[in-house]
């Protein structure tokens, strides 16, 4: 079946716009995670769902950061009044289970001018 | 909280050679451990998990790993590397509460380079 999705591949917002990453995960995946890579780093983990609940947000950098997946599938990543330190791939990952492979999508990545 | 440490940024191999990727977790009980492997422009692949039993785990593309818990360690290795293997190599350690997964914890990656 289909993978992890995400749109758009690359979003380029001026500094102070705010923008919304999408992700699809896979079909029947309960879990879902995002993630924001910098430039030269390895991943961070950012929020985790549990079907519609969020039940950790605790690596969201701030609170222009929001996420959410209302009806337990497709989520989106909001992030509001963007700034440079913001410019990354946003990485969004699905699982069957909380213990179960994590498989990620290509990423977004955002460029705030 | 718990860490990842790949002490190589860069390692350069040559085509054929035998290959070891190093980390190293900080964490207070058995960790979940992966091994994830990223080509330019693409996601994260998974290469192989560790969650319990045998200590060595294999991999997909002729991957293995072991864990060793004296070491705190989850090598990554290959014994002859061709040149497709060339990509960012990340460690990543999971840990699960009861309410569910904390996300995965990643190392800052190695990048592998596979001379000619």
């Amino acid at each position: 079946g289909a993978g992890v999705s995400q749109s758009p591949r690359y979003k380029v917002a001026k500094r102070g716009q705010d923008v919304a990453l999408r992700c699809d995960p896979i079909s029947g995946h309960v879990s879902l995670f995002w993630y924001q890579q910098a430039l030269g780093q390895g991943p961070e983990f950012l929020t985790y769902f549990q079907n519609e609940a969020q039940l950790d947000k605790s690596g969201l950098p701030s609170d222009r950061f929001f996420a959410e997946r209302p009806e337990g599938s497709v989520s989106t990543l909001k992030i509001q009044r963007t700034q440079q330190e913001d410019s990354a791939v946003y990485l969004c990952a699905s699982s069957s289970g909380a213990t179960d492979t994590q498989y990620f999508g290509p990423g977004t990545r955002l460029t705030v001018l | 909280a718990q860490s990842v440490t790949q002490p190589d940024i860069h390692i350069t191999v040559s085509e054929g050679a035998s290959l070891e990727l190093r980390c190293n977790y900080s964490y207070g009980a058995t960790p979940y451990l992966f091994w994830y492997v990223q080509s330019p422009g693409q996601g994260l692949q998974l290469l192989l998990k560790y969650f319990s039993g045998d200590t060595l785990v294999q991999g997909i593309k002729g991957f293995e790993a072991e864990f060793k818990r004296s070491q705190s360690s989850f090598n990554l290795r290959k014994p002859s590397v061709h040149w497709s293997d060339a990509a960012e190599y990340f460690c990543a350690v999971g840990v699960y509460s009861g309410g569910g997964a904390d996300g995965l914890t990643f190392g800052k990656g190695t990048h592998l380079i596979i001379q000619p």
